[in-house]
């Protein structure tokens, strides 16, 4: 079965610099969701899309944003860099808002 | 907002045993608790979930219960297989409209050792 695809799987910035995270959910998923995952620590909510729209934002920094594009495909933009951005992200799909969600394998963004 | 708290944050069992993984939760308004495998280098990954209508739910040889008044739920995993050896999160969410953010537990690093 297909699963939410996740580009690139790694990324290295230097400080300061910007980067950008796709995700590609599951056919026919229409609702996307961006987790934020330290080393050795569990999954935070960063921000989801229904329907291209923004449905709701956790901890997201203002350096960060996000869209979900017609096609639901969905990006992260990042910019100004800092070192604590180092983490794993991950992006999930579900099928409705109410429905349960599927994990990508993730963005391993490291920042030197 | 909503906290989780999952507890051990390590288990050890032999091959062939059991193991529970026990989570509580504050906000009386969640009604989703998904449970959710990570293997290293991988997204997780959902075995099992239940809502708050429910009390208990099975899988072959994964289950979940839940207390709502006690504000706790957990997973079972009998005849524990090696393959079962990776790190299980548990979480909560509030499932409205608009969305369905899930609140995650700390996890617990789960060894079968054979």
């Amino acid at each position: 079965a297909a699963g939410v695809i996740q580009s690139p799987r790694h990324l290295i910035k230097e400080k300061r610099e910007t980067a950008t995270l796709k995700c590609y959910p599951i056919p026919r998923h229409d609702t996307v969701y961006w987790y934020q995952q330290g080393p050795g620590q569990d999954p935070q909510f960063l921000i989801s899309f229904y329907e291209k729209m923004q449905s709701d934002k956790g901890s997201i920094p203002d350096r960060f944003s996000a869209q979900q594009f017609s096609d639901y495909h969905s990006e992260l933009n990042m910019s100004s860099l800092e070192l604590g951005d180092s983490a794993l992200y991950f992006c999930a799909s579900s099928l409705a808002s109410n429905q349960p969600q599927h994990f990508g394998d993730g963005t391993r963004l490291s920042i030197l | 907002g909503e906290n989780v708290e999952q507890h051990p944050s390590t288990l050890s069992v032999q091959e062939g045993d059991s193991a529970v993984i026990k989570c509580t939760y504050s906000d009386s308004a969640s009604n989703y608790f998904p449970w959710y495998k990570q293997e290293l280098g991988k997204g997780p990954q959902l075995i099992i979930d239940i809502r708050s209508n429910v009390g208990e739910k099975k899988d072959q040889r994964i289950a979940v219960t839940l207390n709502k008044t006690a504000k706790h739920f957990s997973l079972h995993i009998t005849e524990t297989q090696p393959e079962d050896s990776a790190v299980y999160f548990c979480a909560a969410s509030r499932i409205t409209g608009g969305g369905n953010k899930l609140t995650f537990g700390t996890g617990t690093q789960l060894k079968v050792e054979l």
